[in-house]
Parts: structure tokens; sequence; C-alpha cells
């Protein structure tokens, strides 16, 4: 098993509606989870980060936690071409400074 | 504020050889950890340095090696280059500190290797 698994997609949505991308992970020590977000050949760029179970909203973005079910996820909200990207879940590891990437959904918004 | 800058960008070696590529951090930050990453295995964690000492290691040979200067200035060194070292290298900085981990990632060194 995967330390951090996400569906590679891609994901498909139409412009302007929702988009949900989802991460699992295996530790449950895991303390820290991030979402980063990465344009063909460039490189990850950090768009949020939550520490506690519940939502955590910035703009159209809200990153949801769920420790129990060791699942993390996050929600694009009015989704635009701009946000087709791949989208890379990362979780701390055994160590709070070592953190572990999942191998990315890509995610293409259709106008 | 300045980002994280990596050098160089582009490098082209041959089988056998060795490189080193270098990581400026963000001003104030600690920590700088590097990364792999290949279309077929992802964004994979080689190590991470804080304050001159390597404080975690990923699964790599030991052919790659890191070190960290004074100044929060990271290099990686590859010896012995092999086709499958062909990837991109991502350094990311952060503050270090347990409670505040975001990494912030640099431009990223691509590396061929013929």
């Amino acid at each position: 098993q995967k330390e951090v698994e996400q569906n590679s997609g891609p994901l498909s949505v139409p412009e302007g509606a929702i988009a949900s991308l989802n991460c699992t992970y295996s530790d449950r020590g895991s303390q820290s989870f991030f979402w980063y977000r990465q344009y063909s050949g460039k490189s990850p760029e950090l768009i949020m980060f939550i520490y506690s179970n519940g939502d955590k909203e910035d703009g159209r973005f809200t990153a949801q936690l769920n420790k129990a079910s060791q699942y993390v996820s996050l929600l694009i909200r009015d989704s635009q071409p701009s946000d087709s990207a791949t989208y890379l879940c990362a979780v701390t590891g055994s160590s709070a400074s070592k953190i572990i990437f999942g191998s990315g959904t890509r995610l293409s918004i259709r106008p | 504020k300045a980002g994280v800058t990596q050098t160089p960008r582009y490098l082209i070696k041959t089988r056998g050889q060795q490189v080193t590529l270098s990581c400026s951090p963000i001003s104030g930050h600690r920590s700088v950890s590097w990364y792999q990453q290949t279309p077929g295995q992802g964004l994979q964690f080689l190590f991470e340095y804080f304050s001159e000492t390597q404080r975690n290691k990923g699964n790599f040979p030991g052919r790659f090696s890191g070190r960290q200067f004074s100044n929060s200035r990271s290099e990686m060194n590859v010896s012995t280059l092999e086709l499958g070292d062909s990837a991109l290298y991502l350094c990311a900085s952060s503050s270090g500190l347990s409670d505040m981990n975001e990494q912030f990632f640099g431009p990223g060194t691509r590396l061929t290797v013929l």
C-alpha cells in the first residue's frame, strides 16, 4: 500500500463547477497535510495546508481533513480553465519534517 | 522576499560522471529538502537538511548525497550517474520548525543523463 494515494485522473470538470480531489494516507501519526498545484513543466506550488480535522477555506479552495478516516480532500469552487493542472497531496511522515507526496491527480477544466 | 533559487536550471551529463546541484532557500528558512521527480515515480523524497545536519533521508542509494552550509544554502551531489537518474530535481525550503513546515519549491534543475 502506498503511503499517500490519489486517483491519477484525469478528472474532467466543466467550467464553473466544483472540482473535488481526494487523497488517503496510511500513517495514522501524520499531523500536517498539504495540497500543491503543479502546472506542466513547472515546480509544485503550495495552495493549501491543514493541520486539524474539519474544513479550511481560502478563497475558492477548501481543504477537508478527516483523521479518523485518514482522508484529506480539496474542493475547488467555480472552477476556471487556469485551474487545469496536476494536484499533489502531501502528508508528513514519521518525522514532521519529512513530507510524502502522492502521485497527483490531473485536473482538466473544460470550457 | 526572494523565493527559492536553484542552479543550474538544466544539465546534460553522461553516464559515470558526477553532478552537483545548488539550492538557496528563502531568507530566514533553515530547512532544505530535496526531491527527485520523474514521470513514472512521481515526487520522491531524497533528504532534508536543517542547520547543516541531515535530519531525514529517503530510500536512495549512497550515490546521492548532500550538504548544507551555515547560510542554509544546500548542495546535492550525484556520483557515477546512471541513465535512470535523468529527472527534475527539486529543492524545497521551509522554516524547519515542527509546527510551521510548509515547504516552498524552487524551479528545479532538469538533469539529463546520456
